[in-house]
């Protein structure tokens, strides 16, 4: 069954320093999305992506983010300068579509520690 | 601030038993529901979906959705100890296509 793969599973940086997060999302879907979530508390969605473009964004989502589609198969979260608070775990996920009946299939994760 | 609100529990049951997990959402225009099961540092795994009033059932599975009551529930019959996950609770709103999680029910199911 085909899945969502994010790569590293585990990011140690020091605070300040720029760090991407790769994920190759399922091989038919469209849509692209990232959500994070710190430890102890809810999913939170962080932006959604669309023909190369962000389609929504979330307040979190600010000047030190970016995302990118770099070729046919990966899409990419950059933070510019990584604080404490970034740290959390990331997860990608990917849908089929953008309706809102479409089921956003998650990937494993990256456990993002600023140091 | 359109919010998902769960029980953060933990519900314990013992094994065999129905389990029963509950939601309540803010956005009267809300669309789609859905239940992800999270194991602890593992990333959320769906279990269904839900998008009109009423039963859903899928196996041991049953959702059930009342939008005038802004309400959606999950039972799990015949728990299993493989059961016992952190049950996230997950709403489209009417506008745009981000998920919004409760914070997570803690199922325990004792053998």
């Amino acid at each position: 069954e085909p899945e969502v793969t994010q790569t590293p599973s585990h990011q140690v940086t020091q605070m300040g320093q720029e760090v991407i997060l790769r994920c190759v999302p399922i091989s038919n879907h469209l849509y692209f999305y990232w959500y994070r979530q710190i430890l102890g508390q809810k999913v939170e969605f962080l932006v959604s992506f669309y023909n190369n473009e962000i389609s929504e964004k979330s307040e979190i989502f600010d000047d030190q983010f970016s995302v990118e589609r770099p070729d046919g198969s990966n899409f990419t979260l950059k933070i510019r300068s990584t604080k404490l608070e970034d740290s959390a775990m990331y997860f990608c996920a990917s849908s089929v579509g953008g309706i809102r009946t479409d089921t956003q299939y998650f990937g494993p994760g990256t456990r993002l520690t600023v140091l | 601030q359109k919010e998902v609100e769960q029980n953060s529990g933990p519900l314990s049951v013992p094994e065999g038993a129905i389990a029963s997990l509950n939601c309540t959402y803010s956005d009267r225009g809300s669309q789609s529901f859905f239940w992800y099961r999270q194991y602890s540092g593992k990333s959320p795994e769906l279990i269904m979906f839900i998008y009109s009033n009423g039963d859903k059932e899928d196996g041991r599975f049953t959702a059930q959705l009342n939008k005038a009551s802004q309400y959606v529930s999950l039972l799990i019959r015949d728990s299993q100890p493989s059961d016992s996950a952190t049950y996230l609770c997950a709403v489209i709103l009417e506008y745009g296509n981000k998920l919004v999680f409760g914070a997570g029910t803690i199922l325990r199911v004792k053998s």
